[in-house]
């Protein structure tokens, strides 16, 4: 089954580190683009960032919010990817979601699996 | 950043029925392969959304063909033909064109 399931949410304080663990099942994430979203208490859906498969460089994209905070890398040996998220901020708090981009669109949308979330809160 | 509108808010609907959610991009999401990049997407109550449409008109593997995509440019629809009370929750736009990806406000289905 193809699965992904989110941890290491938790509350922080602001300007701590936290990092979040995608871990895969049921399919070679290499190849795919692995992405991640966030949606604030209450709140809509937002974008947080990409890294692309292995065929496209592994490369990274963010939001404009988190850019140069956030790093998402994955390991493939382990079947995880992950969210590293520095100086946390407290409009950081919000269920954390890991996507797979399943439907090869020639772009990076199209996410047909969703992990179930983790919380982070970021208080002091 | 390309700004995504949604309306209504919010949408009462009575089962069987049909119900049409639209979607507007502040500029065009038809990219050079010829493709328009809008999904919508589908949140139920306590759960993770899920996608239901993909490149404007292409039904996920596994949506019910009662679920329609329809439109170009900056203007777009989903239709539900029938509606069914596994329906509800909140819908979701999202264009793929450029990033940042950008999501639309969401439109909340409800059962009259």
């Amino acid at each position: 089954e193809v699965q992904l399931v989110e941890s290491g949410g938790g509350l922080e304080q602001p300007g701590r580190s936290l990092r979040l663990s995608c871990t895969v099942s049921g399919f070679n994430f290499r190849d795919y683009v692995m992405s991640w979203f966030r949606q604030a208490p209450g709140k809509g859906l937002e974008w947080v960032g990409f890294i692309r498969g292995k065929s496209s460089g592994g490369t990274t994209e963010y939001a404009a919010s988190v850019r140069g905070r956030f790093t998402i890398s994955k390991d493939e040996s382990k079947n995880i990817a992950y969210l590293q998220m520095n100086s946390l901020k407290t409009e950081d708090t919000a269920v954390y979601y890991c996507t797979r981009d399943g439907v090869k669109t020639g772009k990076e949308d199209a996410f047909d699996i969703w992990g179930q979330g983790t919380m982070v809160i970021v208080s002091s | 950043d390309i700004v995504m509108t949604q309306s209504p808010l919010s949408l009462p609907v009575t089962p069987g029925e049909p119900a049409s959610i639209s979607c507007r991009s502040s500029q065009s999401l038809l990219y050079t392969n010829g493709y328009h990049y809008l999904d919508w997407y589908l949140q139920k109550p306590g759960q993770s959304p899920q996608l239901l449409i993909y490149l404007g008109s292409n039904r996920a593997s596994g949506v019910p063909d009662r679920f329609s995509g329809s439109g170009s440019g900056t203007d777009f629809t989903l239709k539900i033909s029938r509606v069914e009370a596994e329906d509800v929750g909140i819908y979701y736009c999202m264009q793929g064109r450029q990033t940042p990806l950008t999501f639309g406000g969401g439109t909340k289905v409800e059962i009259k």
